[in-house]
């Protein structure tokens, strides 16, 4: 199993332009969520999916957007990338709620 | 007050030692709890979850104590490969939602 993992690993934008992180899973897991990590703060919780068609929304979704089509991916995209929004992004899953997650290696993004 | 509150540290102890954390959550409902190690540029990895009656994992020891809202990381016979930041996360139970810490630095030297 190749767990949780992500792409890219570094990525460096300028304001105003778009990507889309990727996250993919080879644990059948329902769970899927996205963070960001800053200095300082806890992990926060941008987006999550309790399965494939089901998101929501979490702590801090504001200038990213979510889709679930299938269990294993769950791909975060920044719409207009802004200064603010840099950051490490870590993406992870779990089987149920009251099990601990497993998260992928992160990505960290950088916006000029 | 914050959800979950940890001391930032840096703990600071010698190969061998005895060291504990804390961990204060201010949600009474909440309903998971967790502490996860993260090395230096690394993805948080799951230590151990905690249980009600305590749980011990070789020479890690977690505690809940539900009536002060707190839990506790002990890790005895601390290795040089203990350093690292232990993050405390809960779970309320709301669908996917875990609230963590901001982590306790911990460096052992020799």
């Amino acid at each position: 199993n190749a767990g949780v993992t992500q792409t890219p690993k570094f990525q460096v934008l300028k304001t105003g332009q778009s990507m889309t992180l990727q996250c993919a899973q080879d644990m059948n897991h329902e769970y899927m969520s996205w963070y960001r990590q800053d200095p300082g703060m806890g992990l926060r919780l941008i987006h999550y999916s309790v399965g494939a068609g089901i998101t929501d929304q979490g702590e801090v979704p504001n200038g990213y957007n979510v889709s679930r089509s299938t269990t294993e991916d769950f791909p975060l995209r920044l719409l207009s990338a802004a200064p603010s929004q840099t950051s490490v992004y870590f993406c992870a899953s779990s089987y149920s709620l009251r099990e601990g997650k497993f998260f992928g290696p992160g990505t960290r993004l950088t916006v000029l | 007050r914050k959800e979950v509150e940890q001391d930032p540290g840096p703990f600071n102890v010698p190969e061998g030692a005895t060291v504990a954390f804390n961990c204060t959550y201010s949600n009474s409902a909440s309903q998971s709890f967790f502490w996860y190690r993260q090395d230096c540029r690394k993805e948080p990895k799951l230590l151990m979850s905690v249980y009600s009656s305590g749980n011990e994992d070789g020479r890690f020891t977690a505690q809940l104590n539900r009536a002060s809202q707190y839990i506790s990381l002990l890790i005895r016979d601390s290795k040089l490969s203990d350093s690292a930041t232990y993050l405390c996360v809960i779970n309320t139970g709301t669908a996917s939602k875990l609230t963590f810490g901001t982590g306790t630095r911990l460096q052992v030297t020799l």
